[in-house]
């Protein structure tokens, strides 16, 4: 299972918007709404901000939303701040009962 | 407070084998899916294997036949046993929760992961 396509690094000013894509294929991203994303900072453990395609869990910021088209699902992050600067990975679910992650994008604040 | 804690990581030489532990708090391990996660150092995230609530256990094809997913339910732990180990196995490995004790195809909580070594 190839690990999912996704951008190295994203950068934005604080305030602006940013989108991070994630590619698969019809056998995870496509055949699925099981896409979910992680923000993880250095040397921390990943922590889940987007599950199902849409859904933000309790306690994570409403400046962060997902979508699906395809093969391709995306994470934007909107208002744009400091404390967003990590790395982030997404996650899809397959037709072979396994996962496959992203290859991860490091998001800078200018 | 729903919690997860991994330990058993540490140096090991290639072939050898190591049993990783992940000791739940908050929630019933046995009614859950759990889930253990590598990430091989400056590396993206990889899905190791899964052990679902009625037992049924996969795997990823890197690991097939060499690691072993299983749950204590009487010490709410799960735990990774990993033989003939590479030097390849060398990550943070994470365990999590998948999804909710109603389903769900998410990870969430993760524990703070346990770093395993594989080098002569």
């Amino acid at each position: 299972q190839s690990a999912l396509t996704q951008p190295a690094s994203v950068s934005g000013s604080p305030g602006q918007s940013i989108t991070i894509s994630c590619t698969g294929t019809s056998s995870d991203v496509g055949d699925y709404n099981y896409v979910s994303w992680y923000q993880q900072h250095p040397g921390k453990a990943p922590k889940l901000m987007i599950y199902d395609v849409t859904y933000r869990p309790s306690g994570v910021s409403s400046r962060f939303s997902g979508s699906k088209s395809g093969n391709t699902a995306s994470l934007t992050i909107s208002g744009l701040q400091a404390e967003d600067e990590a790395d982030y990975y997404c996650s899809s679910y397959t037709r072979s009962s396994s996962y496959v992650f992203g290859t991860g994008t490091k998001v800078t604040v200018l | 407070e729903v919690q997860l804690v991994e330990s058993g990581g540490g140096l090991i030489q290639p072939g050898g084998s190591l049993r990783l532990s992940c000791a739940a708090s908050g929630f019933i391990v046995g009614s859950n899916y759990m889930t253990w996660v590598r990430q091989a150092p400056g590396k993206g995230l990889e899905w190791v294997s899964v052990l679902y609530s009625g037992g049924h256990t996969y795997y990823a094809d890197s690991v097939k036949g060499r690691f072993t997913i299983f749950r204590d339910n009487f010490k709410n732990t799960v735990y990774l046993q990993m033989n003939n180990l590479r030097v390849e196995d060398t990550a943070v490995y994470y365990c999590a929760r998948e999804g909710s004790s109603s389903g769900g195809y998410w990870f969430d909580p993760w524990g703070q992961g346990t770093l395993v070594i594989v080098s002569s």
